[in-house]
């Protein structure tokens, strides 16, 4: 079974500072790993995704995160915040087995103050 | 290229009816997914449609239900409609079984509310 775990529902930053937004997950399997960014009243957008190749991925708007699998941790990072970061961030988990389907967790939304 | 798309943008419904929500993949895109998103209890998988079958289904009533058409765009029929059923409904799209390496592509979702 697999499951994730985003360890905070709330981050606040200030504009130009670092962003950290935590996710742990739990998987039987051999994981694929996403992050996607739902703005309001808007769709998902993905924002990178882990699939077995390098560690440290690299997505659109300056993100990243790394996949540690000694910590079973996918945490999302930026350097520098800007005010359009401003969004619900989703980590999300799929076991690369069978017809294995997406799991999400609860989000957390990042709020970027000037 | 165009997105994913669902129709309607927003559906108000009383306790009761039934609902249709429809959703047209990414041009490509055999498997179409559906999900809930309700106040407070986050994202849920509701169905995945392939090929015109169903894979998998998440834990949801039977009065959830769906089906893929030839031309793989899809529809979700909600029967019965309660008022904890009101929540935004996003659908995607991916690559068969490719989703795990492409990430699915979503939609911007239909606005059902029960009243």
């Amino acid at each position: 079974a697999q499951s994730v775990t985003q360890l905070d529902s709330h981050v606040s930053v200030s504009e130009g500072t670092p962003v950290l937004l935590r996710c742990n997950y739990s998987s039987s399997y051999s994981p694929s790993l996403f992050w996607y960014v739902q703005h309001p009243n808007k769709g998902l957008q993905l924002l990178l995704k882990y699939t077995s190749a390098a560690t440290l991925v690299k997505g659109i708007n300056g993100f990243e995160a790394e996949f540690k699998k000694s910590e079973t941790s996918f945490h999302l990072t930026k350097p520098s915040a800007h005010m359009s970061d401003a969004a619900e961030y989703f980590c999300v988990v799929r076991e690369d087995t069978g017809y294995s389907t997406l799991t999400f967790g609860k989000g957390t939304m990042l709020l970027v103050s000037p | 290229e165009a997105g994913v798309t669902q129709s309607p943008t927003h559906l108000i419904k009383t306790r009761g009816q039934q609902a249709t929500l429809r959703c047209s993949p990414i041009s490509g895109h055999t498997s179409v997914y559906w999900y809930q998103q309700a106040l407070g209890l986050g994202l849920q998988f509701l169905l995945w449609y392939d090929e015109g079958e169903e894979r998998n289904r998440g834990n949801f009533p039977p009065r959830f239900s769906g089906r893929q058409f030839p031309n793989y765009s899809s529809e979700l029929n909600v029967n019965a409609l309660e008022l904890e059923d009101s929540a935004l409904y996003l659908c995607a799209s991916s690559s068969t079984g490719l989703a795990g390496v492409t990430g699915q592509f979503f939609g911007p979702g239909t606005r059902l509310t029960v009243l």
